[in-house]
Protein backbone atom coordinates (compact mmCIF):
# COMPACT_ATOMS: atom_id res chain seq x y z
CA UNK A 1 0.00 0.00 0.00
CA UNK A 2 1.22 3.50 -0.90
CA UNK A 3 1.77 5.46 1.88
CA UNK A 4 3.65 8.65 3.05
CA UNK A 5 4.46 9.57 6.92
CA UNK A 6 5.89 13.07 7.80
CA UNK A 7 6.97 13.69 10.97
CA UNK A 8 7.04 15.45 13.74
CA UNK A 9 3.21 15.86 13.43
CA UNK A 10 3.74 19.26 14.94
CA UNK A 11 6.52 21.96 16.02
CA UNK A 12 7.18 24.93 17.53
CA UNK A 13 10.04 27.32 16.83
CA UNK A 14 11.20 30.55 17.40
CA UNK A 15 10.88 33.27 14.73
CA UNK A 16 14.92 33.69 13.16
CA UNK A 17 15.47 29.62 13.95
CA UNK A 18 15.90 26.53 11.43
CA UNK A 19 13.73 23.84 11.17
CA UNK A 20 13.49 20.86 9.19
CA UNK A 21 10.48 18.45 8.23
CA UNK A 22 10.21 14.84 7.43
CA UNK A 23 8.88 13.05 5.20
CA UNK A 24 9.12 9.26 3.87
CA UNK A 25 7.49 7.38 1.62
CA UNK A 26 6.65 3.77 0.32
CA UNK A 27 4.91 4.44 -3.59
CA UNK A 28 5.98 2.82 -6.31
CA UNK A 29 7.19 3.16 -8.94
CA UNK A 30 8.17 6.83 -8.12
CA UNK A 31 7.45 9.93 -10.21
CA UNK A 32 7.88 13.04 -8.23
CA UNK A 33 7.28 14.40 -4.88
CA UNK A 34 6.11 17.69 -3.88
CA UNK A 35 5.86 20.22 -0.44
CA UNK A 36 3.03 22.09 0.05
CA UNK A 37 2.34 24.92 2.32
CA UNK A 38 -1.37 25.32 3.83
CA UNK A 39 -2.54 28.68 5.87
CA UNK A 40 -4.79 28.30 8.11
CA UNK A 41 -8.38 28.39 6.12
CA UNK A 42 -6.41 28.05 2.87
CA UNK A 43 -6.07 25.68 0.29
CA UNK A 44 -2.70 24.28 -0.18
CA UNK A 45 0.19 25.83 -2.34
CA UNK A 46 2.62 24.06 -4.12
CA UNK A 47 6.15 25.29 -2.93
CA UNK A 48 8.86 22.85 -4.66
CA UNK A 49 8.56 19.68 -6.85
CA UNK A 50 11.20 17.33 -6.96
CA UNK A 51 11.84 14.32 -9.38
CA UNK A 52 13.45 10.75 -9.33
CA UNK A 53 17.13 12.91 -10.22
CA UNK A 54 16.42 15.89 -8.30
CA UNK A 55 17.54 15.59 -4.45
CA UNK A 56 17.50 19.33 -3.69
CA UNK A 57 15.33 22.65 -4.60
CA UNK A 58 15.16 25.55 -3.56
CA UNK A 59 12.58 28.18 -3.23
CA UNK A 60 13.62 31.11 -1.15
CA UNK A 61 14.28 30.21 2.27
CA UNK A 62 12.60 26.63 1.37
CA UNK A 63 14.90 23.79 0.46
CA UNK A 64 13.89 20.06 -0.06
CA UNK A 65 16.21 17.44 -0.35
CA UNK A 66 15.06 13.57 -1.60
CA UNK A 67 16.56 10.90 -1.21
CA UNK A 68 15.37 8.44 -3.67
CA UNK A 69 16.88 5.42 -2.35
CA UNK A 70 15.78 5.52 1.29
CA UNK A 71 12.09 7.17 -0.08
CA UNK A 72 12.90 9.75 2.28
CA UNK A 73 12.88 13.70 1.63
CA UNK A 74 13.13 16.82 4.17
CA UNK A 75 12.03 20.64 3.66
CA UNK A 76 14.31 22.66 5.33
CA UNK A 77 13.26 26.52 6.55
CA UNK A 78 15.79 28.93 7.05
CA UNK A 79 15.42 32.16 9.30
CA UNK A 80 12.07 31.26 9.99
CA UNK A 81 9.52 34.07 9.80
CA UNK A 82 5.79 34.40 11.82
CA UNK A 83 4.28 34.10 8.15
CA UNK A 84 5.94 30.72 7.86
CA UNK A 85 3.13 29.68 10.41
CA UNK A 86 1.17 26.72 8.59
CA UNK A 87 0.74 23.42 8.01
CA UNK A 88 3.16 21.59 5.27
CA UNK A 89 1.94 18.62 3.08
CA UNK A 90 4.21 15.94 1.56
CA UNK A 91 2.76 14.29 -1.64
CA UNK A 92 4.39 11.32 -3.69
CA UNK A 93 2.77 10.85 -6.84
CA UNK A 94 3.65 7.73 -9.46
CA UNK A 95 2.04 4.26 -8.53
CA UNK A 96 -0.78 3.87 -9.98
CA UNK A 97 -2.02 5.73 -13.04
CA UNK A 98 0.54 8.33 -11.34
CA UNK A 99 -2.28 8.89 -7.86
CA UNK A 100 -1.10 11.03 -5.49
CA UNK A 101 -0.82 10.26 -1.97
CA UNK A 102 -0.58 12.76 0.44
CA UNK A 103 0.72 12.91 4.16
CA UNK A 104 -1.11 13.85 6.82
CA UNK A 105 1.05 17.37 7.46
CA UNK A 106 3.60 18.92 9.48
CA UNK A 107 1.76 21.90 11.59
CA UNK A 108 4.78 24.20 12.19
CA UNK A 109 4.36 27.14 14.50
CA UNK A 110 6.54 29.93 14.75
CA UNK A 111 6.51 32.32 17.69
CA UNK A 112 7.99 35.53 17.66
CA UNK B 1 -2.62 33.95 -11.89
CA UNK B 2 -4.08 30.48 -11.31
CA UNK B 3 -7.89 30.58 -9.78
CA UNK B 4 -9.74 27.78 -8.06
CA UNK B 5 -12.79 29.18 -6.43
CA UNK B 6 -15.70 27.02 -4.49
CA UNK B 7 -18.88 28.38 -3.93
CA UNK B 8 -18.92 28.26 -0.06
CA UNK B 9 -16.58 29.03 2.79
CA UNK B 10 -19.24 27.35 4.90
CA UNK B 11 -22.05 25.30 4.73
CA UNK B 12 -24.36 23.66 7.47
CA UNK B 13 -26.69 21.25 6.18
CA UNK B 14 -29.62 18.51 7.48
CA UNK B 15 -28.87 15.10 7.58
CA UNK B 16 -30.69 13.38 4.48
CA UNK B 17 -30.01 16.85 2.66
CA UNK B 18 -28.89 16.86 -0.82
CA UNK B 19 -25.37 18.97 -0.95
CA UNK B 20 -24.16 20.61 -3.97
CA UNK B 21 -20.53 21.85 -3.57
CA UNK B 22 -19.38 24.17 -6.32
CA UNK B 23 -16.04 24.07 -7.78
CA UNK B 24 -14.66 26.38 -10.86
CA UNK B 25 -11.58 27.27 -12.34
CA UNK B 26 -10.63 29.84 -15.03
CA UNK B 27 -7.22 28.14 -15.76
CA UNK B 28 -8.66 25.66 -19.14
CA UNK B 29 -7.42 22.73 -16.74
CA UNK B 30 -7.85 19.26 -17.97
CA UNK B 31 -8.58 17.93 -14.60
CA UNK B 32 -10.22 18.51 -11.48
CA UNK B 33 -10.22 16.29 -8.21
CA UNK B 34 -12.49 16.64 -4.93
CA UNK B 35 -10.62 16.35 -1.73
CA UNK B 36 -11.68 15.95 2.01
CA UNK B 37 -9.67 16.73 4.30
CA UNK B 38 -9.62 15.85 8.20
CA UNK B 39 -7.40 16.16 10.84
CA UNK B 40 -5.10 12.99 11.44
CA UNK B 41 -6.05 11.94 7.98
CA UNK B 42 -4.78 14.10 5.69
CA UNK B 43 -6.20 14.72 2.05
CA UNK B 44 -8.40 11.69 0.91
CA UNK B 45 -9.09 11.86 -2.89
CA UNK B 46 -13.20 11.23 -3.62
CA UNK B 47 -13.55 11.99 -7.48
CA UNK B 48 -11.05 13.39 -9.72
CA UNK B 49 -12.48 14.24 -13.34
CA UNK B 50 -10.09 14.38 -16.61
CA UNK B 51 -12.10 15.94 -19.03
CA UNK B 52 -15.93 17.13 -19.55
CA UNK B 53 -17.97 14.66 -18.43
CA UNK B 54 -15.90 12.29 -17.20
CA UNK B 55 -15.22 11.30 -13.57
CA UNK B 56 -13.08 8.46 -11.87
CA UNK B 57 -13.76 7.15 -8.49
CA UNK B 58 -10.68 8.03 -5.63
CA UNK B 59 -10.02 6.35 -2.48
CA UNK B 60 -13.50 7.20 -0.77
CA UNK B 61 -15.87 7.87 -3.27
CA UNK B 62 -19.10 6.39 -1.43
CA UNK B 63 -21.66 8.52 -0.54
CA UNK B 64 -20.65 10.98 -3.05
CA UNK B 65 -21.19 11.71 -6.71
CA UNK B 66 -19.72 14.30 -9.06
CA UNK B 67 -20.81 16.02 -12.54
CA UNK B 68 -18.50 18.02 -14.77
CA UNK B 69 -20.93 19.54 -17.95
CA UNK B 70 -18.21 22.06 -18.88
CA UNK B 71 -14.93 22.17 -18.37
CA UNK B 72 -14.49 24.63 -15.93
CA UNK B 73 -16.70 23.38 -13.44
CA UNK B 74 -16.90 20.20 -11.14
CA UNK B 75 -19.96 19.63 -8.79
CA UNK B 76 -19.57 17.44 -5.69
CA UNK B 77 -22.95 16.22 -4.86
CA UNK B 78 -23.52 14.77 -1.34
CA UNK B 79 -26.72 12.43 -2.28
CA UNK B 80 -28.30 11.79 0.70
CA UNK B 81 -25.31 13.49 3.74
CA UNK B 82 -24.92 11.73 6.61
CA UNK B 83 -22.64 13.15 9.86
CA UNK B 84 -19.92 11.47 8.64
CA UNK B 85 -19.51 13.74 5.98
CA UNK B 86 -18.61 16.65 8.43
CA UNK B 87 -15.38 17.47 6.75
CA UNK B 88 -13.41 20.25 4.80
CA UNK B 89 -14.08 20.05 1.54
CA UNK B 90 -11.15 21.15 -1.08
CA UNK B 91 -11.59 21.40 -4.73
CA UNK B 92 -8.32 20.84 -6.92
CA UNK B 93 -7.08 21.80 -10.83
CA UNK B 94 -4.29 20.41 -13.07
CA UNK B 95 -3.31 20.70 -16.07
CA UNK B 96 -2.31 17.24 -16.73
CA UNK B 97 -2.99 14.14 -15.10
CA UNK B 98 -0.30 12.13 -17.28
CA UNK B 99 2.25 9.57 -15.41
CA UNK B 100 5.58 11.41 -14.60
CA UNK B 101 3.53 14.76 -15.47
CA UNK B 102 4.75 17.72 -13.16
CA UNK B 103 2.14 20.11 -12.86
CA UNK B 104 0.96 21.01 -9.40
CA UNK B 105 -2.41 21.11 -8.46
CA UNK B 106 -3.85 24.32 -7.74
CA UNK B 107 -6.32 24.13 -4.88
CA UNK B 108 -9.33 26.40 -3.55
CA UNK B 109 -9.28 27.34 0.01
CA UNK B 110 -12.15 24.42 0.53
CA UNK B 111 -15.72 24.05 2.26
CA UNK B 112 -16.02 23.75 5.95
CA UNK B 113 -19.34 21.55 5.64
CA UNK B 114 -21.10 20.45 8.89
CA UNK B 115 -23.98 17.95 8.99
CA UNK B 116 -26.42 18.20 11.98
Amino acid sequence: KNQVEQSPQSLIILEGKNCTLQCNYTVSPFSNLRWYKQDTGRGPVSLTIMTFSENTKSNGRYTATLDADTKQSSLHITASQLSDSASYICVVSGGHAGKSTFGDGTTLTVKP
Amino acid sequence: DVKVTQSSRYLVKRTGEKVFLECVQDMDHENMFWYRQDPGLGLRLIYFSYDVKMKEKGDIPEGYSVSREKKERFSLILESASTNQTSMYLCASSLSFRVRSNQPQHFGDGTRLSIL
